[in-house]
């Protein structure tokens, strides 16, 4: 079935160092590849996605990168600071014409140490 | 945040217990979905209702069913439930036909 690998589950940098979370999925009809981040008690935020007709998106400190041939697509966050340490979930989906399905990663808990 | 409510926060219910969670969109969203978020799991999805049809059921048992009056809410109703049922329940919604969705708050529901 749809599957997402999600890796390291935990993680831990000192502020000011990079950090990388990779995730490979199994659907091939994958098309979409958001990054939510979810801090402790809270709702999952989006915060950065990218679609598979590009290979590279940033945003400031975030960028993601994919590879559809290998199908896996990183998170890299630079200059990490406290306030990026939550838990971080990658999912992959398609489009239908009702909606968006999205399978899920494990998710990676990320903690930034001052 | 207010685009996506969802009412209670917390529950605790009895395994012979009738509840219902509220989940209710102000983006102006067509698409509504409710995941399940169990510790060391990943969100599992479990319906998904476009146009408040359900266009998805992935294998949820029928102690949850779900209801969708129009696009701007969404239920999922619960009744004999079981201990392994207690999780974070999400809400999310998206437009018709696109892919990024919006997540509520959720419900912390606590099956005794």
């Amino acid at each position: 079935g749809e599957n997402v690998e999600q890796h390291p589950s935990t993680l831990s940098v000192q502020e000011g160092d990079s950090a990388v979370i990779k995730c490979t999925y199994s659907d091939s009809a994958s098309n979409y590849f958001p990054w939510y981040k979810q801090e402790l008690g809270k709702r999952p935020q989006l915060i950065i996605d990218i679609r598979s007709n590009v290979g590279e998106k940033k945003d400031q400190r975030i960028a993601v990168t994919l590879n559809k041939t290998a199908k896996h697509f990183s998170l890299h966050i630079t200059e990490t600071q406290p306030e990026d340490s939550a838990v971080y979930f990658c999912a992959a989906g398609h489009t239908y014409n009702q909606g968006g399905k999205l399978i899920f990663g494990q998710g990676t808990e990320l903690s930034v140490k001052p | 945040e207010t685009g996506v409510t969802q009412t209670p926060r917390h529950l605790v219910m009895g395994m012979t217990n009738k509840k219902s969670l509220k989940c209710e969109q102000h983006l102006g969203h067509n698409a509504m979905y409710w995941y399940k978020q169990s510790a060391k799991k990943p969100l599992e999805l479990m319906f998904v209702y476009s146009l408040e049809e359900r266009v998805e059921n992935n294998s949820v048992p029928s102690r949850f069913s779900p209801e969708c009056p129009n696009s701007s809410h969404l239920f999922l109703h619960l009744h004999t439930l079981q201990p392994e049922d207690s999780a974070l329940y999400l809400c999310a919604s998206s437009r018709q036909g696109s892919d990024t969705q919006y997540f509520g708050p959720g419900t912390r529901l606590t099956v005794l």
